[in-house]
């Protein structure tokens, strides 16, 4: 069965900084995988997805993440974070069932000023 | 607003009732997908329907739990008895249901109960 670990649970960054959150993944196949953030009151929204291709994957908000098969890892970079930034981040892998979503337990990003 | 909507974003309830949450994904969507998502943790996968078909419920918590989607629309969650440890966030979610498509989220049925 697939799982998704996040190790961080807490981050807190200087705002301006660079930073990278941590997934790691367990999945007999390629995967496809997704980061999601949540900020309170708001529903997830998709950041970025990898399911083939370049290794190195843009997404949206300035967001940018690396899947390395030989780590089983998919993390997660902003050179420079802004205060808005400040949410819960998930990764995921996608499962054979009906394409289910397996998350991991989320990171907390705080972002000093 | 095109998105995915659920109704009620709050409920509270008191130990015993039963409730049921609605769930209206993005109108060309076939996949319809509910999540649990209790305090500090992942989202959790609870089942999903392709059109009015529910193809895997082998991961709703208990026989308290029922979904329905009746005309490949809307879906509703339903939770008999509830207890306490039912408390938490339930997410729905769409998708056009093919691999590696984003699942749109809805913002969750906040569930309270006493």
């Amino acid at each position: 069965a697939q799982s998704v670990t996040q190790p961080d649970i807490h981050i807190t960054v200087s705002e301006g900084a660079s930073l990278e959150l941590r997934c790691n993944y367990s999945y007999g196949a390629t995967p496809y995988l997704f980061w999601y953030v949540q900020s309170p009151g708001q529903g997830l929204q998709l950041l970025l997805k990898y399911f083939s291709g370049d290794t190195l994957v843009q997404g949206i908000k300035g967001f940018e993440a690396e899947f390395k098969r030989s780590q089983s890892s998919f993390n997660l970079r902003k050179p420079s974070v802004h205060w808005s930034d400040a949410a819960e981040y998930f990764c995921a892998v996608e499962g054979n069932a009906g394409n289910m979503l397996t998350f991991g337990g989320g990171t907390r990003l705080m972002v000093k000023p | 607003d095109t998105g995915v909507s659920q109704d009620p974003r709050h409920k509270i309830t008191k130990r015993g009732q039963n409730v049921t949450f609605r769930c209206d994904p993005i109108s060309e969507h076939n996949r319809l997908y509910w999540y649990r998502q209790t305090l500090g943790q992942g989202p959790e996968f609870l089942t999903y329907f392709q059109n009015e078909a529910q193809l895997e419920k082998s991961r709703l918590l208990s026989d308290r739990f029922s979904a329905e989607r009746p005309k490949g629309s809307f879906s509703t969650l339903e939770i008999q008895r509830t207890e306490q440890g039912d408390s938490a966030m339930y997410l729905c979610a769409s998708s056009l249901g093919l691999a590696g498509n984003e699942q749109f989220f809805g913002p969750g049925t906040r569930l309270t109960v006493l």
